[in-house]
Formats: C-alpha cells, sequence, structure tokens
C-alpha cells in the first residue's frame, strides 16, 4: 500500500528557530506539491516540483521559507526563522503526470510556533 | 480573492438521504475539478475527479456534476453513511489549459451523516 510519508508528525518550536519538514513522495511519482493548511485561508499552495525541478513556488513567503528535492525520493521544506504566524498543518503530497492527475497526500505536519 | 468557495461550512444529513455539496469558482481557465475527503489528523485523500468536457461523472455512491456554464460543481452522495462524515474539499486545476497539475483549494464543507 504505497503512502506518502512525512516527518515530523508533530513539531512545537519557539520563535525564530529553523523547521525542516520532510516527505517521501510515492515510489515513481514525478509531481511532489507542499500546501499548507489554516483555519483562515484553508489549503494553500505552497511548492510545486516535476521531475525533481522546482515549477512553481509563487504561493512560499520567500524570504523565509525555502523547499528542495535533493533526490526523488526525498522533498523538504525548510522555515528558517519560523514565526507564530507559520503554526499550520504542512501536507506534502505526490502525484504522476500523463497517467492520473489524482495527488496523494501525506498524513501532514503540525507545527507550532510559540 | 477565492478562485474556489464552498459556501457552506457544515451539512447535516440523514443516514440513507442524500447529501449535496457545492462548489463554485470564479476562474475560467479551470478545467480539470476534483473532489477530496478529509477525516481528522489525516490528509485529503481523493474521491472522484471531473474534466471539462463531461458534466457528470459517477463512482458507485458518489456522483459530480458540473456546470460550466455557471461555474459550479456539485457532489452528490447516496445513500449517505456515517462513514462518509469528513471534511469534504472541492479543488480545480488548468491542468490541460496550463500543463500545470497544481490545485485550487476551496475552504471545505463539513458533512455529518447522522444515523
Amino acid at each position: 500500500d504505497a503512502r506518502v510519508t512525512q516527518t515530523p508528525r508533530h513539531k512545537v518550536t519557539e520563535m525564530g528557530q529553523e523547521v525542516t519538514m520532510r516527505c517521501q513522495p510515492i515510489l515513481g511519482h514525478n509531481t511532489v506539491f507542499w500546501y499548507r493548511q489554516t483555519m483562515m485561508q484553508g489549503l494553500e499552495l505552497l511548492a510545486y516540483f516535476r521531475n525533481r525541478a522546482p515549477l512553481d513556488d509563487s504561493g512560499m513567503p520567500k524570504d523565509r521559507f525555502s523547499a528542495e528535492m535533493p533526490d526523488a525520493t526525498l522533498a523538504t521544506l525548510k522555515i528558517q526563522p519560523s514565526e507564530p504566524r507559520d503554526s499550520a498543518v504542512y501536507f506534502c503530497a505526490s502525484g504522476r503526470t500523463g497517467l492520473s492527475y489524482e495527488q496523494y497526500f501525506g498524513p501532514g505536519t503540525r507545527l507550532t510556533v510559540t | 480573492d477565492q478562485q474556489v468557495k464552498q459556501n457552506s461550512p457544515s451539512l447535516s444529513v440523514q443516514e440513507g438521504r442524500i447529501s449535496i455539496l457545492n462548489c463554485d469558482y470564479t476562474n475560467s481557465m479551470f478545467d480539470y475539478f476534483l473532489w477530496y475527503k478529509k477525516y481528522p489528523a489525516e490528509g485529503p485523500t481523493f474521491l472522484i475527479s471531473i474534466s471539462s468536457i463531461k458534466d457528470k461523472n459517477e463512482d458507485g455512491r458518489f456522483t459530480v456534476f458540473l456546470n460550466k456554464s455557471a461555474k459550479h460543481l456539485s457532489l452528490h452522495i447516496v445513500p449517505s453513511q456515517p462513514g462518509d462524515s469528513a471534511v469534504y474539499f472541492c479543488a480545480a486545476s488548468s491542468l490541460f489549459n496550463s500543463g500545470y497539475s497544481t490545485l485550487t483549494f476551496g475552504k471545505g464543507t463539513m458533512l455529518l451523516v447522522s444515523p
């Protein structure tokens, strides 16, 4: 049963600290997405990779957020420095172009910045 | 500026009856639409999709209807079951127009199906 995995599941940190969230996409998927869910904004797209290349990160605050795919099995989302307004659930999703266009979501990382 | 709107934050339905969840969109470039279901502490899971060349797609108890002229889609669940209680997200993409498979989500509708 192939699934997207995310670590950590929960993270509590103090303002100003660096936060790194990791995602392992489903093997064989060539697209990876990072979303943030908040009560106010719902699910917002932060970044989009296709074949490990960043295609769209327009939804991401550039000064403090960065997203990378060091290899096909790992995607990372970093926040440095973190702020209380970054508190949210961060989801990673993966998919495969050309076959179907559904995105498969991981369980999310719940981030709390105090 | 919300491009995908789910105007009902919640919906309550009795078991066995029909649940109808609605979604409106404003971007005429959207050509592919999806519904996701989300349980607490889990990620959204794909439910059903429809491309803009169709006006209906059915999968078991779930049917999605698309009205392009009204920029409206709806999800029908018949019959509703208590296990369907979850948050339902409508999502849209300009997949065929732009080649991008990024999704724009609505804020979700919480469905509660009571026995």
